[in-house]
């Protein structure tokens, strides 16, 4: 079974700029979450998504969004960059969100450069 | 809020030899989830072990296990006969068992392995 994938790997943008993420649950998997990692503040969790609906949200300014599809593909959205965006955006997978079982299995990231 | 601590920011063992590494946490809940991940230089974030906080018995993987102890709110990671792939970024992460909330993690503990 393939494992969760994320699009780009890497990015450079400019300060201002919008950008857009994009990760791939494993097969089945209908959760998904996005956490952004830097060396300062570690790992910091953006938002998490459950069949298309917003379950739970990080404390990252508005300029920071996300959405899921009906295939459980996931999106996340930062618009006007800025400089302090440089990270690490790990998303990760499981297989369902309500109590139980829970392992999250996570993606390589996507390593955006904002100058 | 939970919080999920790491006290050692680095360490560093020999091959062949074991170490430990701390993790604490705090929650007013009585039944949640406990997590070792692994992040290799590769930077893919990988679950090492899993801890279900109403099973006495501290759970093993292999050449890892953990000692949990839930009075002390203790949850430390034990690596017996380390190896060189062993090198990595370790993260503690908590999560409650409704799954009403995202996976808290630590700040995390560097590990190398000397030859």
């Amino acid at each position: 079974k393939a494992g969760v994938t994320q699009t780009p790997r890497y990015l450079i943008k400019t300060r201002g700029q919008q950008v857009t993420l994009s990760c791939s649950p494993i097969s089945g998997h209908r959760s998904v979450s996005w956490y952004q990692q830097t060396p300062g503040q570690g790992l910091q969790f953006l938002f998490e998504y459950f069949s298309e609906t917003q379950r739970n949200k990080g404390n990252f300014p508005g300029r920071f969004s996300g959405r899921q599809f009906s295939n459980s593909r996931s999106e996340m959205n930062v618009s006007t960059l800025e400089l302090g965006d440089s990270a690490l955006y790990l998303c990760a997978s499981s297989l369902t969100q309500t109590s139980g079982v829970y392992e999250q299995y996570f993606g390589p990231g996507t390593r955006l450069t904002v100058t | 809020a939970q919080t999920v601590t790491q006290s050692q920011p680095e360490m560093s063992v020999q091959e062949a030899e074991t170490v430990t590494l701390s993790c604490t946490y705090d929650t007013s809940e009585s039944d949640y989830y406990l997590f070792w991940y692994k992040q290799p230089p590769s930077r893919q974030m990988i679950l090492v072990i899993r801890q279900e906080a109403y099973k006495q018995q501290n759970a093993t993987e292999n050449r890892f296990s953990v000692n949990f102890q839930k009075a002390a709110k203790s949850f430390s990671l034990k690596i017996s006969d380390s190896q060189l792939g062993d090198a990595a970024m370790y993260f503690c992460a908590y999560r409650s068992y409704s799954g009403n909330t995202p996976l808290v993690f630590g700040k995390g503990t560097r590990l190398s392995v000397i030859a």
